[in-house]
């Protein structure tokens, strides 16, 4: 049982290239995150998914797209890197989301875009 | 629009003693849920400690424990008998019932000093 997995653990990109970032849980949550943490700033929700086949925006989605694949995958994609996206994202899932269950976190993926 | 506020951005505690987090945060709804979570160096973060705004009862985990004051809006976290592996960032958050979404605070650096 991995819990969330997140590829790659590190990246750089050059200002303008595009990548995606790929989640996967093996718990059949049914919920999923996108986060990124800034020094200063904790995490803020870029985008999530409260089920299968549904994605809504964050607090700070510009820039970003998603696709929930299956209930397993939520992927996170930059179409257009930039210097203001260099963070580190990380990934969670909820068996619920909307009670009060808990955010099972990935390990993190550190992006510098320069 | 929620906010949560940790107003000490680092703290140390030497081993074997108590130390206090504070959060604070705002909001006008009235059943939502207050999370702690850690954030060791490793970058993983996990849950705490968790409180529903409708029990009075403060919540309790071995040496986690919380003060939670609802008119105040005030949710410390006590660390009792602190150990070496508690240095991490803490993280307060928050979320209203029946939505998907977490709000955090910036985080709290603890360090615990042998």
């Amino acid at each position: 049982n991995a819990g969330v997995t997140q590829t790659p653990k590190f990246q750089v990109l050059k200002t303008g290239q595009s990548m995606t970032l790929q989640c996967a849980q093996d718990m059949n949550h049914n919920s999923m995150y996108w986060y990124r943490q800034d020094p200063g700033m904790g995490l803020r929700l870029i985008y999530y998914s409260a089920s299968e086949g549904t994605t809504d925006k964050g607090e700070v989605p510009n820039g970003y797209n998603v696709s929930r694949l299956n209930k397993r995958e939520f992927s996170l994609r930059l179409e257009s890197a930039a210097p203001s996206q260099t963070s580190v994202y990380f990934c969670a899932s909820s068996p619920r989301g909307s009670e009060s269950y808990e955010q099972y976190f990935g390990p993190g993926t550190r992006l510098t875009v320069t | 629009a929620q906010t949560v506020t940790q107003s000490q951005p680092e703290m140390s505690v030497q081993e074997a003693e108590t130390v206090t987090l504070s959060c604070t945060y705002d909001t006008s709804e009235n059943n939502y849920y207050l999370f702690w979570y850690k954030q060791p160096p490793s970058r993983q973060m996990i849950l705490v400690i968790r409180q529903e705004a409708y029990k009075q009862q403060n919540a309790t985990e071995n040496r986690f424990s919380v003060n939670f004051q609802k008119a105040a809006k005030s949710f410390s976290l006590k660390i009792s008998d602190s150990q070496l592996g508690d240095t991490a960032m803490y993280f307060c958050a928050f979320q209203e019932r029946g939505t998907y979404k977490y709000i955090f605070g910036t985080g709290t650096r603890l360090k615990v000093l042998a």
